[in-house]
């Protein structure tokens, strides 16, 4: 199974920074990255996929990018509804794999 | 609208059969989409299960295929997990979703159920 390697496990920000979430690989996945939010009790929600194309309806402060192993998502202007949980997902292989999860929190 | 919702019983006893069902409204399972499961063990991340396609092709995580069943029931347009000889590992918040194929694989999950939680206990 491919592993999937998010940094960090968690962090802080203020509302209107700017975040980057890392998302590592242990083997290449090409472009089949994506990255969902979560928030508590809800299903998670496709943010990006083949790892820069923006999810319709989902606002441009996020932005994903990256190829083969290494992989970011960054979060512009950071909005009250933004401070949730994020994971990434392969699906170059299957199992596909998630990470293992970035809770950002409010500062 | 595109709506997916699980059902089935919040609670299973050790070594008997989880058995879940996703309803699907507003669209055809027997569309191009790969239907499939993903569970979310309390304090751990998510893990994909399986899925299948209108054709009744299947893909299914290796770590769990010797127990589990994903089909498809198109009459009533829903989809369905099993898990058999169930343990408290078992235990997991379980999604149904729709997973977008490119290059006839399944790929990203672009809509998902509000979830389910099985505990597994006696």
């Amino acid at each position: 199974d491919i592993q999937m390697t998010q940094s960090p496990s968690s962090r802080s920000a203020f509302v209107g920074d700017s975040v980057t979430i890392t998302c590592r690989a242990s083997q290449s996945v090409s472009i089949y990255l994506s990255w969902y939010q979560q928030k508590e009790g809800q299903a998670p929600k496709l943010l990006t996929y083949s790892a820069s194309t923006l999810q319709s309806g989902v606002s441009s402060r996020f932005r994903g990018s990256g190829y083969g192993t290494e992989f970011t998502l960054t979060i512009n202007n950071l909005q009250p509804e933004d401070f949730a949980t994020y994971y990434c997902q392969q699906s170059y292989s299957i199992p596909n794999t998630f990470g293992q999860g970035t809770k950002l929190e409010i500062k | 609208q595109v709506q997916l919702q699980e059902s089935g019983p919040g609670l299973v006893k050790p070594s008997e059969t989880l058995s879940l069902n996703c309803d699907v409204s507003g669209h055809s399972i027997s569309s191009n989409f790969f239907w499939g499961w993903i569970r979310h063990p309390p304090g751990k991340g998510l893990e994909w299960i399986g899925c299948v396609i209108h054709s009744g092709k299947t893909y299914y995580n290796p770590s769990l295929r010797s127990r589990v069943t994903i089909s498809l029931d198109t009459s009533n347009n829903e989809f369905s997990l099993k898990v058999t000889s169930v343990t408290a590992a078992d235990t997991a918040v379980y999604f149904c979703a729709r997973q977008v194929i490119v290059g006839e694989l399944p790929r990203h999950f672009d809509l998902w159920g509000r979830g389910t939680l099985v505990s597994v206990s006696s």
